[in-house]
């Protein structure tokens, strides 16, 4: 079945650039996402992909996929303490359904 | 916002209990999805719903049923309430546009 994978935390300080990684197993994914949660609250999705794009930018965020390593990746640049927050990947599975990563741990250290 | 409300927000209950939650949407979409949120397990599928009376089973369905009797309403219903459904429940909708889902606010319950 479809995998998800991230790493667990990444800490950064205030101004630099966070870089969050996933890899994914199904290949015929027609969308990848990106979705943050903070404390208490539900996901929200900050931003998704086509499969047949290697890159988008959204003001702070540039979404990079490598689709031949089934990798995605999550760039913020300017990095601030209101994105400290789980990040989760998740993609299209298909159905109507899509399939989740464990989430990273964003900590922006002041 | 997606316009999706849960209830309850906060739930203790005890072991052997039936437990109902709910989840409400206002934008009349056809697919609806019930998700729970562990410690290392990211987001796990309980069921999903694809029209009125219309549901299927998820990848963690035991200990779960659900009933969709109006598109704005899917419920969840533990049968009997165990302490490893201790979670934080999520719902949400397929928006029909790049298959993005969208999140209520969650139910956090706690079995005793």
């Amino acid at each position: 079945g479809e995998d998800v994978e991230q790493s667990l935390f990444l800490s950064v300080r205030e101004g630099d650039s966070s870089v969050i990684n996933c890899t994914y197993t199904d290949s015929s994914s027609t969308y990848l996402y990106w979705y943050k949660q903070e404390p208490g609250a539900g996901l929200q999705l900050l931003t998704y992909i086509f499969s047949n794009m290697d890159m988008k930018q959204d003001q702070r965020l540039t979404v990079l996929l490598n689709k031949k390593d089934k990798h995605l990746s999550l760039r913020i640049a300017d990095t601030q303490t209101g994105d400290s927050a789980i990040y989760f990947c998740a993609e299209s599975g298909g159905y109507q359904k899509v399939t989740f990563g464990t989430g990273t741990k964003l900590q922006v250290i002041p | 916002d997606a316009g999706i409300t849960q209830s309850p927000r906060h739930k203790v209950t005890e072991t052997g209990t039936p437990v109902t939650l709910r989840c409400h949407q206002t934008e009349n979409h056809r697919y609806m999805y019930w998700y729970r949120q562990d410690p290392g397990h990211g987001l796990r599928l309980i069921h999903y719903s694809y029209g009125v009376k219309d549901t299927d089973k998820g990848e963690v369905s035991d200990g779960y049923s659900v009933s969709r009797s109006k598109t704005e309403d899917f419920l969840l219903t533990l049968e009997s309430a165990t302490s490893s459904q201790t979670s934080v429940y999520f719902c949400a909708i397929n928006s029909g546009s790049a298959d993005t889902q969208y999140f209520g606010p969650g139910t956090r319950l706690t079995v005793l």
